[in-house]
């Protein structure tokens, strides 16, 4: 699966779109990009995934470049609640299944 | 649609004892696979089962075993515990098709002294 890369924090104020990106410059044709979020030692958490289109759910937007090297996932009104780690994973959409995470993207949302 | 349900959420073992953890998806499910999170390591990938076949394993030691019942709950037991075993372990669920996502479970806490 292609690497992904992601920073380390970032802080948001309540009530603004957190807009959080992620490279994945080596994806291939047939790869997927998720993203979930882990609040304090919980269980990650499924946000989002899409290919190349862009996708749209009731917890966030997903914006995937032309070139699908770059993606960004943007939760629209950021909450206490919404601060957490969140991790952009590429993954094969068949064979291997296992999610390979990385170091992911520490968001604070700030009051 | 019930999630997935981890048992126990909290345990703690002495160097050497062996444990089982056990993990049942949601309804529906025939996948379940297993992680391993450390502060050191993150998430790492330990397995995963489907229809009770393992169908895919990460790099971790033979005292890392699991199984799946009829059911598609899973177990997964680690034999001979070492310091370094204690981590958070998670379980995953996911339906088995082309795409499908995998849906977390709350996690087993181990702590092993």
């Amino acid at each position: 699966d292609a690497k992904t890369t992601q920073p380390t924090s970032m802080d948001c104020a309540e009530g603004r779109a957190a807009n959080l990106p992620c490279n994945h410059s080596t994806i291939s044709g047939n790869e997927y990009v998720y993203w979930y979020r882990q609040i304090h030692s919980q269980g990650p958490q499924y946000i989002i995934h899409g290919l190349k289109n862009n996708e749209t759910n009731e917890m966030a937007s997903l914006i995937i470049t032309e070139d699908r090297k770059s993606s960004t996932l943007i939760l629209p009104h950021a909450t206490l609640r919404d601060t957490a780690v969140y991790y952009c994973i590429v993954r094969e959409g068949t064979g291997r299944r296992a999610l390979t995470f990385g170091s992911g993207t520490r968001l604070q949302v700030q009051p | 649609k019930a999630g997935v349900t981890q048992t126990p959420r909290y345990l703690i073992k002495t160097r050497g004892q062996q444990v089982t953890l056990s993990c049942s998806p949601i309804s529906g499910h025939r996948s379940v696979s297993w992680y391993q999170q450390t502060p050191g390591q993150g998430l790492q990938f330990l397995f995963e089962y489907f229809s009770e076949t393992q169908r895919n394993k990460g790099n971790f030691p033979g005292r890392f075993s699991g199984r799946q019942f009829s059911n598609s709950r899973s177990e997964m037991n680690v034999s001979t515990l070492e310091l370094g075993d204690s981590a958070l372990y998670l379980c995953a669920s996911m339906g088995g098709g082309y795409t499908d996502t995998q849906y977390f479970g709350p996690g087993t806490r181990l702590t092993v002294l």
